[in-house]
């Protein structure tokens, strides 16, 4: 079956200009993760959807940054007035979201969004 | 705060020997602990997951990892490793949904 897709796969933009990322998870996972990946660097957790409930936003670095999700569907990250520290690979993941706060689940990334803030 | 090291930046092996991936993590209570292997232009995929039971964790494409709670290591091993096996390696950490910490990644190179 498909995987998690990610839409744009690149994307250059200028300092200021907003952005938006998509991700369409793996069909019938309901958890939904997004992270970002410096160069160089391991994943930083953004944010966290899981069925109806409120996301966990923790990991978002500044209010520029927002992320929705259409029910247990597509989700849109947001980057307002980007940044040239905004330029980094933004990966999507999925998972089944059938375990008990999805501590053990296996979370299925799809390649990845590289941003250029130029 | 949970914290996940993996001291090795880069590692070079020759095809056909044997490879061991360091990661020492940092948290208070049981961990659930991760390998992914990340290809050039690809996303992350599971090699394999520890969160119970037996220590030794056998993952695909012949990896293996060990858990030991007395060092705070989860070190990923390979006993002969391949020309394809070359990527960047992550271990991870669970502790709450959706908030993996990830270490900094090792990059493997594989000699001929």
């Amino acid at each position: 079956g498909a995987g998690v897709s990610q839409s744009p796969s690149n994307k250059v933009t200028e300092k200021g200009k907003d952005v938006e990322l998509r991700c369409d998870p793996i069909s019938g996972h309901t958890a939904l993760y997004w992270y970002r990946q410096r160069l160089g660097q391991g994943l930083e957790f953004l944010i966290y959807f899981q069925g109806n409930s409120a996301p966990d936003k923790s990991g978002l670095p500044s209010d520029r940054f927002s992320a929705e999700r259409t029910g247990e569907s597509v989700s849109t990250l947001t980057i307002q007035r980007t940044q040239q520290e905004d330029s980094a690979v933004y990966l999507c993941a999925s998972s089944l979201g059938e375990v008990l706060r999805g501590l053990s689940e296996t979370q299925y990334f799809g390649p990845g969004t590289r941003l250029l803030v130029l | 705060a949970q914290s996940v090291t993996q001291p090795d930046i880069h590692i070079t092996v020759s095809e056909g020997a044997s490879l061991e991936l360091r990661c020492n993590y940092s948290y208070g209570a049981t961990p659930y602990l991760f390998w992914y292997v990340q290809s050039p232009g690809q996303g992350l995929q599971l090699l394999l997951k520890y969160f119970s039971g037996d220590t030794l964790v056998q993952g695909i494409k012949g990896f293996e990892a060990e858990f030991k709670r007395s060092q705070s290591s989860f070190n990923l091993r390979k006993p002969s490793v391949h020309w394809s096996d070359a990527a960047e390696y992550f271990c991870a950490l669970n502790t709450n949904a959706g908030k993996s910490t990830f270490g900094d990644g090792t990059t493997l190179t594989v000699k001929p």
